[in-house]
C-alpha cells in the first residue's frame, strides 16, 4: 500500500455504541492530523500528532479520542457520539508538523460516519 | 477571527477557462494552499504561493497578491474530469492552516 490508508471506508453506528477508526501513513512522515469535514463547511481540525506526541487537540469533545502508537499509525476512538457527528473523517499526514513553513498534507480517502 | 472566502458553486464549459477565488483575513501569512477534492475522495494538493505572482503548472496556475488577501486557481482547457472540489487554505502566522469551505466547480459539456 502507498500513501495514507484509513478504515473503514463507512460507518454507521449508534449513539451508544463504541468504535475506532484507523489511519496508516506509508510515507515516513512525522506528523499526523485528523480532520472532521461536513457538508459546505471547511475542514475542521480536530487532532494533530508529531512524531507521537499530541501537540494539537482543537476543542474536541471528549466523546471522540485519539491514540498515536507510533508515527505510522493513528486512531480515532469514538463513543457515545451524537447525530451531528456525522461526517467525513479524514487523515492527513505530512513531514512534518505545521509548525513550519511549505509543508503538504497527504490524505486519506475518509471514513464516512453516520449516527444514528 | 480568521476567515478564508470562496465561491460555493462554479459552473464552466469543457474546453474553457475558469478562474476560482479566494480572499482571506488571516493572523499573519505563511504561504496559501490549493487542494483538489473529487467526490468521496481525498484532498491532493495542486500548488503553494508563498510570493506575489503566478506560479503556472500545466493546465493550472495559482496567482497570489499577499497586500489584497487574494488569490485565485486558473484552470485551462477544462476537462470533465476537473469537476471536482477546490479548497483554498491559508497558513497563519502560527502556522496553522486555516481551510475555505471549498468551491464546487461543474463541467458541462
Amino acid at each position: 500500500e502507498t500513501g495514507v490508508t484509513q478504515t473503514p471506508r463507512h460507518l454507521v453506528m449508534g449513539m451508544t455504541n463504541k468504535k475506532s477508526l484507523k489511519c496508516e501513513q506509508h510515507l515516513g512522515h512525522n506528523a499526523m492530523y485528523w480532520y472532521k469535514q461536513s457538508a459546505k463547511k471547511p475542514l475542521e481540525l480536530m487532532f494533530v500528532y508529531s512524531l507521537e506526541e499530541r501537540v494539537e487537540n482543537n476543542s474536541v469533545p471528549s466523546r471522540f479520542s485519539p491514540e498515536c502508537p507510533n508515527s505510522s499509525h493513528l486512531f480515532l476512538h469514538l463513543h457515545t457520539l451524537q447525530p451531528e457527528d456525522s461526517a467525513l473523517y479524514l487523515c492527513a499526514s505530512s513531514q512534518d508538523w505545521a509548525g513550519t513553513p511549505s509543508y503538504e498534507q497527504y490524505f486519506g480517502p475518509g471514513t464516512r460516519l453516520t449516527v444514528t | 477571527g480568521q476567515n478564508i472566502d470562496q465561491p460555493t458553486e462554479m459552473t464552466a464549459t469543457e474546453g474553457a477557462i475558469v478562474q476560482i477565488n479566494c480572499t482571506y483575513q488571516t493572523s499573519g501569512f505563511n504561504g496559501l494552499f490549493w487542494y483538489q477534492q473529487h467526490a468521496g475522495e481525498a484532498p491532493t494538493f495542486l500548488s503553494y504561493n508563498v510570493l506575489d505572482g503566478l506560479e503556472e503548472k500545466g493546465r493550472f496556475s495559482s496567482f497570489l497578491s499577499r497586500s489584497k488577501g487574494y488569490s485565485y486557481l486558473l484552470l485551462k482547457e477544462l476537462q470533465m474530469k476537473d469537476s471536482a472540489s477546490y479548497l483554498c487554505a491559508v497558513l497563519d502566522s502560527n502556522y496553522q492552516l486555516i481551510w475555505g469551505a471549498g468551491t464546487k466547480l461543474i463541467i458541462k459539456p
